[in-house]
């Protein structure tokens, strides 16, 4: 297992248009994390499942993400609309306790 | 306030030096603590756990005080590898809250 990976690793997409990022976290791991950095900034909570259980979202986040793990192994995220403000670094993290591993982040820019 | 502060830095220190960061955190119940070191355009990688009796690991201690709801990480003799951006994590149930991260350079 090479570690948690992540798809793409970066994106441009006009605004207005919906983006679909994808992450695989290290197998054994049932818990898995979504957050968004923005430059100056540490890593800000989105989401996350226990298995596929999602339990937990950020007040922060808004009706236009979405986030899945339909069979406890992989996650996607998915923005709706984007906007400008959504341009970030999306990071994924896998553990069984603690914050764990993180893949290399999808950089989002939305023109 | 914030759920997690940090002094943003720069630090900037010779090679050899000493170097402390603090951390500090509003949720009294917060149980678990972390510090976690991220290079530039690189992802956050685990540094340490910090345990309630204080931990070290090599050149890096890490404290918790409880009663003052901080933790520290202390780098002894700063290498220039050592160079990045720590950043603190408390749990806040089953979250992790990230501070904002202190910039670290040590310079030749």
């Amino acid at each position: 297992d090479t570690g948690v990976s992540q798809d793409p690793r970066h994106k441009i997409t006009k605004r207005g248009q919906n983006v679909t990022f994808r992450c695989d976290p290290i197998s054994e791991h049932n818990r898995l994390y979504w957050y968004r950095q923005t430059l100056g900034q540490g890593p800000e909570f989105l989401t996350y499942f226990q298995n596929e259980a999602q339990l937990e979202k950020s007040r922060l986040l808004s009706d236009r993400f979405s986030a899945e793990r339909p069979k406890g192994s992989f996650s996607t995220l998915e923005i709706q609309r984007t906007e400008q403000g959504d341009s970030a670094m999306y990071l994924c993290a896998s553990s069984l306790k603690g914050p764990g591993d993180f893949g290399p982040g999808t950089r989002l820019l939305v023109l | 306030r914030k759920e997690v502060e940090q002094d943003p830095g720069p630090f900037n220190v010779p090679e050899g030096a000493t170097v402390a960061f603090n951390c500090t955190y509003s949720n009294s119940a917060s149980q678990s603590f972390f510090w976690y070191r991220q290079d530039c355009r690189k992802e956050p990688k685990l540094l340490m756990s910090v345990y309630s009796s204080g931990n070290e690991d090599g050149r890096f201690t890490a404290q918790l005080n409880r009663a003052s709801q901080y933790i520290s990480l202390l780098i002894r003799d700063s290498k220039l590898s050592d160079s990045a951006t720590y950043l603190c994590v408390v749990n806040i149930g089953q979250n992790f809250v990230f501070g904002p991260g202190t910039r670290l350079s040590v310079l030749p």
